[in-house]
């Protein structure tokens, strides 16, 4: 079974903070993904990468950053936490060719 | 740019009937996948069904089908004989062939009542 790992389920954090959010997928998939998900908005796209080293911003990218240093590894990155940034991250991977996503456990960020 | 819109916020059901749940969509793709993932409460988003869109037979997986309509885009999942465990935040995602990115819906909250 593939298995999507985050490193948090649960992250309290003040404003202005620099927050890390980590992703790891065993599966060896080429693509990653990072979405937040807000009642009545679904989830939409921050940032995703193709590749190592390689990264395309989604539809919402702003105050947010993302690194993907080793395959395996995507991580999520808010340089200066604020408040409206309270929401739940996931985090999904996939083959390149595939589409079908499998998703992380999600984290549930909270900034204060 | 693409579109998913799930109209139906919230739905219940009554244990062992069936429910459908509708999603439409806007594209001017021709090559693309449709997806209905479940996410239960405090519980991890899981593939429930996908759809090529070349394939005009409607998937199915078990209790789960889709009503994929492409000419008026849409995609509807019905689930049979519903079961408690079949509640959860149910989402239609629009996968895009060129990209690989998807599109998710609003989600549609599905109660189940024994």
């Amino acid at each position: 079974d593939v298995k999507v790992t985050q490193s948090s389920r649960y992250l309290v954090k003040r404003t202005g903070e620099k927050v890390f959010l980590e992703c790891v997928q065993d599966m060896d998939h080429e693509n990653m993904f990072w979405y937040r998900q807000d009642p009545g908005l679904g989830l939409r796209l921050i940032y995703f990468s193709y590749d190592v080293k390689m990264k395309e911003k989604g539809d919402i990218p702003e105050g947010y950053s993302v690194s993907r240093e080793k395959k395996e590894r995507f991580s999520l990155i808010l340089e200066s936490a604020s408040t409206n940034q309270t929401s739940m991250y996931l985090c999904a991977s996939a083959v390149r060719q595939n589409h079908e996503q499998y998703f992380g456990p999600g984290t549930r960020l909270t900034v204060t | 740019a693409q579109t998913v819109t799930q109209s139906q916020p919230e739905m219940s059901v009554q244990e062992a009937e069936t429910v459908t749940l509708s999603c439409t969509y806007d594209t001017s793709e021709s090559d693309y996948y449709l997806f209905w993932y479940k996410q239960p409460p405090s519980r991890q988003m899981i593939l429930v069904i996908r759809q090529e869109a070349y394939k005009q037979q409607n998937a199915t997986e078990n209790r789960f089908s889709v009503n994929f309509q492409k000419a008026a885009k849409s995609f509807s999942l019905k689930i049979s004989d519903s079961q408690l465990g079949d509640a959860a935040m149910y989402f239609c995602a629009y996968g895009s062939s060129n990209t690989g990115k998807l599109i998710f819906g609003q989600g549609t909250t599905l109660q189940v009542k024994p």
